[in-house]
């Protein structure tokens, strides 16, 4: 079982280009969810979506958006990549939206020059 | 304002048990206690969570204080491959999980 996965592993990319993240489950999970880590900043949650066809925004949605299509997927991204968005990215999924463990990818280390 | 207070770090000896505390004093009563943890160069992993009782589980145990103003993650042996950044997270209604920056353990064989 793959769980999720996520793509690219990591990526350098010039400012101002776009960028989508790619993040695939196989668990049939309903809640899917896109976090960012910076050192010293912990996880932030950019983007969620507790079933397909719905979105929100979480604590850092700003120059970002996600988008999802189905059950499987949902990616995440960068219409035109700044410095600030230099990061480790990490989708996740859970059963449900609420009180059912995350499930986390292993990152796309992201560095935006 | 977070909701919850954990050391920035803690050492622990290979073999022996592991008390993690966390503080959430401003606790709801119908807010969960999770807790994760993040080996280094990976992705956040589930390791417990509950509401009133204590639990248990294969990785650890969770002790929820009688008045739920805190909690202590109970790893019974430490092992190497234990030494992780562990969060404690206060989860509400619909609220979506807030990471905090942690514990991190640090285990010495």
């Amino acid at each position: 079982i793959a769980g999720i996965t996520q793509a690219p592993t990591s990526q350098i990319l010039a400012a101002g280009r776009r960028m989508t993240l790619r993040c695939t489950q196989d668990m049939r999970h309903n809640a899917m969810y896109w976090y960012r880590q910076d050192l010293g900043l912990g996880l932030r949650l950019i983007h969620y979506s507790n079933t397909a066809g719905t979105t929100g925004k979480g604590e850092v949605p700003d120059g970002y958006s996600v988008s999802r299509a189905n059950t499987d997927d949902f990616p995440l991204t960068l219409a035109s990549a700044v410095p600030s968005q230099t990061s480790v990215y990490f989708c996740a999924s859970s059963l449900t939206g609420w009180n059912s463990p995350l499930h986390f990818g292993n990152g796309t280390r992201l560095t935006v020059t | 304002d977070a909701k919850t207070t954990q050391p920035n770090s803690m050492e622990s000896n290979e073999e022996e048990p592991v008390h993690l505390p966390c503080n959430h004093s401003t606790i709801s009563g119908t807010d969960y206690i999770h807790w994760y943890r993040q080996l280094p160069s990976q992705g956040p992993e589930y390791v417990i969570h509950g509401l009133t009782s204590n639990v248990n589980n294969r990785m650890a145990s969770l002790a929820i204080a009688e008045d739920r103003k805190s909690s202590t993650l109970i790893l019974h042996r430490a092992t190497l491959r234990d030494a992780a950044v562990y969060y404690c997270i206060v989860q509400g209604g619909s609220e979506k999980l807030v990471f905090g920056k942690g514990t991190k353990l640090t285990v010495n064989p």
